[in-house]
């Protein structure tokens, strides 16, 4: 069926530098994207979304960028720091008011 | 970003026994929230969608006389685990959906941690 997932499921960055985290979807048909945060024993923590009529958005230190052509979303955090140290999980929806569907999650770790 | 609070925050109890699990939107109304459980370096696994004032949707193999969901009120809604065993064991998240965001963003709470001895 169709599904979200990711290409990485580990990365590791010494702190400062940028972080890239990649996320494959199946479903042509998304049309609304979720980057979330999760912390060990925490619920995810919104970060950034975007619809699929655009194909960059920015917030602060991180920039989320959509390529429908090829389905395919990344999560860029500028100048990473210990603190981004997490699971990061992408999540798409076709439409409103249906459920998230979540990828596998990659795990971010920070290198001081 | 809009809040959710989950409560209790874990909970240990004896194989047998009923858990109740509270999932409350602090500064919004919700009228769709979520339930999910979260197996160690696992994804979220969705369970069921509540709806204030009707029954809520299951996903497919969730048993929902196992797993009763109530939504009495736009700021509430209730996870009770009946009759747990250990491989309920799990990590219970819920999320609302944000009314004011035009595709209804979810924000999650902090989660249950459940253990069945």
């Amino acid at each position: 069926g169709e599904s979200v997932g990711l290409h990485l499921p580990t990365l590791s960055v010494q702190e400062g530098d940028n972080s890239i985290i990649n996320c494959a979807y199946s479903n042509s048909a998304s049309d609304y994207f979720i980057w979330y945060k999760q912390e060990s024993g925490k619920g995810p923590q919104f970060i950034i979304d975007i619809r699929s009529n655009m194909d960059k958005r920015q917030g602060q230190r991180v920039t989320v960028l959509l390529n429908k052509t090829v389905k395919h979303l990344s999560l860029q955090i500028a100048a990473t720091q210990p603190g981004d140290s997490a699971v990061y999980f992408c999540a798409e929806t076709p439409r409103r008011n249906t459920p998230l569907v979540f990828g596998k999650g990659t795990r971010l770790s920070v290198i001081a | 970003g809009a809040v959710v609070s989950q409560h209790p925050s874990w909970v240990i109890c004896k194989s047998g026994t009923s858990v109740k699990i509270e999932c409350r939107s602090l500064d919004f109304q919700a009228t769709t929230m979520f339930w999910y459980r979260q197996f160690p370096k696992q994804s979220l696994m969705l369970m069921a969608t509540s709806n204030e004032g009707s029954k809520a949707t299951y996903e497919q193999g969730v048993e929902k006389d196992k797993f009763l969901i109530n939504h009495a009120s736009l700021t509430l809604s209730t996870l009770t685990v009946t009759s747990a065993h250990p491989e309920d064991s799990s990590f219970y998240i819920c999320s609302a959906r944000d009314p004011l965001s035009v595709w209804g963003t979810q924000y999650f709470g902090p989660g249950t941690r459940l253990t069945v001895l």
